[in-house]
């Protein structure tokens, strides 16, 4: 089993919709979760992390973490051309494991 | 620029020959980190450092594999007799471990690619 699982892709949403990205974790002692972006030759950038049960909230992105059902979301509202990307779900505190990411793509 | 910046960008060799990757971390930040990516895959972990200290190396890293960061600045990764399946991108990150703080806030370069013929 691998440590960090996303939901395969690619996910096509239209523009304005909203794009939902699964990801789910096996270390249940995992204390910080996070959502990279990675562009198409680029490397990944933070765009949120979480650290308590709950939504976290920043612009058009929310983050959801279940620890107990050991699950992490990522929505992104009103997407964007510029949303198109392979979106990363790492785990970890300062060591962190990737899934295999999500590829979404936004249709304008 | 004070971004994390990683030389060369691109490295072709043939199967057999060494090869030397570098990575200069952003200045303030004590911890540095070496991934490894290939297509369709999330970034796997290779090795870890804390200053000049490795406090971590992934069991992916076999012996050809060294890595070193003399001084706590920068680092090398070198690969010795490389494989074609040692073909991916490397990837350098580096974190600020010492605000205790979003101490997952990894800050990657832009990569080093190496095709193994």
């Amino acid at each position: 089993q691998k440590e960090v699982e996303q939901n395969s892709g690619p996910l096509s949403v239209p523009e304005g919709a909203i794009a939902s990205l699964n990801c789910t974790y096996s270390d249940r002692g995992s204390q910080s979760f996070f959502w990279y972006r990675q562009y198409s030759g680029k490397s990944p950038e933070l765009i949120m992390f979480i650290y308590s049960n709950g939504d976290k909230e920043d612009g058009r992105f929310t983050a959801q973490l279940n620890k107990a059902s050991q699950y992490v979301s990522l929505l992104i509202r009103d997407s964007q051309p510029s949303d198109s990307a392979t979106y990363l779900c790492a785990v970890g505190d300062y060591k962190l494991s990737f899934g295999a990411g999500t590829t979404v793509t936004v249709r304008a | 620029d004070t971004g994390v910046s990683q030389d060369p960008r691109h490295k072709i060799t043939k199967r057999g020959q060494n090869v030397t990757f570098r990575c200069d971390p952003i200045s303030e930040h004590n911890r540095l980190y070496w991934y490894r990516q290939t297509l369709g895959q999330g970034p796997e972990f290779l090795t870890y450092f804390q200053n000049e200290a490795q406090l971590e190396k992934s069991r992916l890293l076999s012996d050809r594999f060294s890595a070193e960061r003399p001084k706590g600045s920068f680092s090398t990764l070198e690969i010795q007799r490389t494989e074609q399946g040692d073909s991916a991108m490397y990837l350098c990150a580096s974190s600020d471990g010492t605000s205790g703080r979003n101490t997952g806030e990894l800050f990657f370069g832009e990569g080093s690619r190496l095709t193994v013929l």
